[in-house]
């Protein structure tokens, strides 16, 4: 069964630093992989999609890395700011058949203070 | 254009009670999802449709809960005699369907509380 972990549960960072998230997962037998962010109250946002096949994506500040073989994907926010303060959490679709079920990590709660 | 919708926003009942979850997708969207979130926890597939009929509902956890989506748009997640344990966020997603690939759309879900 696919377990997928992030690491840290929480973090808190000033404005302006660049952080990491990191997002790891026991099967590599994957199809992709989703970074999403959740306001609290709301549902979530997809950030970015990683194919199997792809090493990073990136779109503005944000990139994120693949290492299927390793299990592994980090987000990386550069120059943060007060509005990236959300819970980002990762996803993985499963590559057998034709399965369409996400498996989530509990997700890391960011703050950003001003 | 409209998101994902999903009613009531929250819903509080009683052990032993019958809930009704409705969600509205994004119009045009053939794939529909239901996940759950537990407080600290990330969503929980639940069950998969395409169209009308679920091709996937491996993550129903027992036979209180059901899903429909008649014609094919609007599904409605039913749980039947609910327990505390049910307490939780219910998450609807759809998708084009055009592959695999293809990102799902989260709604903002209904917070269930069962007393």
């Amino acid at each position: 069964k696919q377990e997928v972990t992030q690491i840290p549960a929480a973090l808190s960072v000033p404005e302006g630093e660049n952080l990491v998230l990191n997002c790891s997962f026991t099967d590599s037998a994957i199809y992709n992989l989703q970074w999403f962010r959740q306001d609290p109250g709301k549902g979530l946002t997809s950030l970015l999609l990683i194919q199997s096949s792809q090493r990073e994506q990136t779109s503005g500040r944000l990139n994120a890395s693949l290492d299927k073989s390793s299990g592994r994907s980090t987000l990386y926010i550069a120059a943060s700011q007060p509005g990236d303060s959300a819970t980002y959490l990762c996803a993985v679709l499963p590559y057998s058949g034709s399965a369409r079920q996400l498996t989530f990590g509990s997700g890391t709660q960011l703050t950003v203070l001003p | 254009g409209a998101g994902v919708s999903q009613t009531p926003s929250n819903k509080v009942t009683e052990k032993g009670k019958y809930v009704e979850l409705r969600c509205d997708p994004i119009s045009g969207h053939t794939a529909l999802y239901w996940y759950r979130q537990s407080l600290g926890q990330g969503p929980e597939f639940l069950i998969y449709f395409q169209g009308t009929g679920a091709a996937d509902d491996s993550g129903l956890p027992n036979d209180r809960f059901f899903a429909v989506r008649p014609e094919g748009s609007v599904s409605t997640l039913k749980i039947q005699r609910t327990e505390r344990g049910d307490s939780a966020v219910y998450l609807c997603a759809s998708s084009k369907n055009r592959g695999r690939q293809e990102t799902q759309y989260f709604g903002p879900g209904t917070r269930l509380l069962v007393l």
